[in-house]
């Protein structure tokens, strides 16, 4: 059975500094891992998606990192903002739309 | 019209009551898909839909079923409701051509509160 383990639960860190977040699953037979964004109350915004054949992908200040054979993901985040403070959830794709998420890690940016 | 749409945004129920829930999935988009999310907690996968036929399930008991129209939209059904019912209810939608290239497109989510 694949699980998804998010470290750490919550992180506060000042405006300005480059944070990490941690993401592991159990099983490498994925087709890919997705890093979601999700505001209080809110529905889920897709921030990244790497394909189970690739390394990274960046957009913007994101970088996402796969190493499937050691189950492992992060997330990095450049030059944080207080418009960063979310729940981050990762999600690894199954098969289809079958994604089986991480219970998130709750960011604050205090300016 | 782009996104997914969901509705209601927000409802209340009472124990052993039926609900339905609805999404109107993204232009173009075959495959819908509904997620779980308690408070605290990930989404967690109920089912998904291809073609109006249910294409892969969740630990989910039968009280929770679905449809999904020739338009792609999409009902979530829950009968006999309970309180551990609570929850966000997330649709999700997608091309399902080609497994996991597909990057899933959410709704903002209807939240459920059973009494």
């Amino acid at each position: 059975k694949q699980e998804v383990t998010q470290i750490p639960a919550a992180l506060s860190v000042p405006e300005g500094e480059n944070l990490v977040l941690n993401c592991s699953f159990t099983d490498s037979a994925i087709y890919n891992l997705q890093w979601f964004r999700q505001d209080p109350g809110k529905g889920l915004t897709s921030l990244l998606l790497i394909q189970s054949s690739q390394r990274e992908q960046t957009s913007g200040r994101l970088n996402a990192s796969l190493d499937k054979s050691s189950g492992r993901s992060t997330l990095y985040i450049a030059a944080s903002q207080p418009g960063d403070s979310a729940t981050y959830l990762c999600a690894v794709n199954t098969g289809f739309q079958k994604l089986v998420f991480g219970t998130g890690t709750r960011l604050l940016v205090s300016p | 019209e782009t996104g997914v749409t969901q509705s209601p945004t927000h409802l209340i129920k009472t124990r052993g009551q039926q609900v339905t829930l609805r999404c109107s999935s993204q232009s173009g988009h075959n495959t819908v898909s509904w997620y779980q999310q308690a408070l605290g907690q990930g989404p967690q996968f109920i089912f998904q839909y291809y073609r109006e036929e249910e294409n892969g399930r969740g630990n989910f008991p039968p009280r929770f079923s679905g449809l999904q129209f020739p338009n792609y939209s999409s009902e979530l059904n829950v009968n006999a409701l309970e309180l551990d019912d609570s929850a966000l209810y997330l649709c999700a939608s997608s091309t399902a051509s080609v497994p996991g290239a597909n990057v899933l497109t959410f709704g903002a989510g209807s939240r459920l509160t059973v009494l």
